[in-house]
């Protein structure tokens, strides 16, 4: 099972919007409504910021909204801050009933 | 509040064996699917396995299967990943985290433990 495929960096503004891609397959995130995407800051354990496609555990901020298109999940930030700036890595569920994560977005704050 | 401590991490040499454990409080960890995921150096998250709550379901990554054992005692709260055959490619700080419940997602995670495969 290859990695989902993610940019390696994306950066904006404080106030913008950006929107990480994440691209996979039919065996993957176009199978199935279960997608999830994370946060990390450097040094510490990922911290989960959105489930099955695009629902928000509490407590995160609804600046953060996910969706779907075909083979392709994306996560967007509204009103970019400098908090938000970490890496980023988008998962699903696969066919052989594996897990699979994405490359891995690295989100900087200008 | 839900808490995941990993230990068992250390240097070992190619071809050897280590125990990871994880340790679960404040929830009640019976009920719960867990995951181990693993992250090298300065790299990206790498889903490494699964187990279903009862433990009646297991499913590894092609990259660690048959050499990599996942289990569980719900009666000690605890997560047990055993690897053997370990390989230079497998240094990583190793992170237990718990299924979102009747959802899809890792909904907590421990601090990791660092393994180190080196001669």
């Amino acid at each position: 099972q290859s990695a989902l495929t993610q940019p390696a960096s994306l950066s904006g503004s404080p106030g913008q919007w950006i929107t990480i891609s994440c691209s996979g397959t039919s065996s993957d995130i176009g199978g199935y409504n279960y997608v999830s995407w994370y946060q990390q800051h450097p040094g510490k354990a990922p911290k989960l910021m959105i489930y099955d496609v695009s629902n928000r555990p509490s407590g995160v901020s609804s600046r953060f909204s996910g969706s779907k298109s075909g083979n392709t999940a994306s996560l967007t930030i509204s009103g970019l801050q400098a908090e938000d700036e970490a890496d980023y890595y988008c998962s699903s569920f696969t066919r052989s009933n594996t897990r699979v994560f994405g490359t891995g977005t690295k989100v900087t704050v200008l | 509040e839900v808490r995941l401590v990993e230990s068992g991490g250390g240097q070992v040499q190619p071809g050897g064996s280590l125990r990871l454990s994880c340790a679960a409080s404040g929830f009640e960890f019976s009920g719960y699917s867990m995951n181990w995921v693993r992250q090298a150096p300065g790299k990206g998250l790498e889903w490494v396995s699964y187990i279903r709550s009862s433990s009646s379901i297991i499913y590894y990554a092609e990259s660690v299967r048959g050499r990599f054992t996942i289990s569980r005692d719900n009666a000690k709260n605890s997560l047990y990943l055993q690897m053997n055959s370990l390989r230079d490619e497998d240094t990583a700080i190793y992170y237990c985290a718990r299924d979102l419940d009747g959802y899809w997602g890792f909904d907590s995670w421990g601090q990791g433990t660092l393994v180190t495969v080196s001669s």
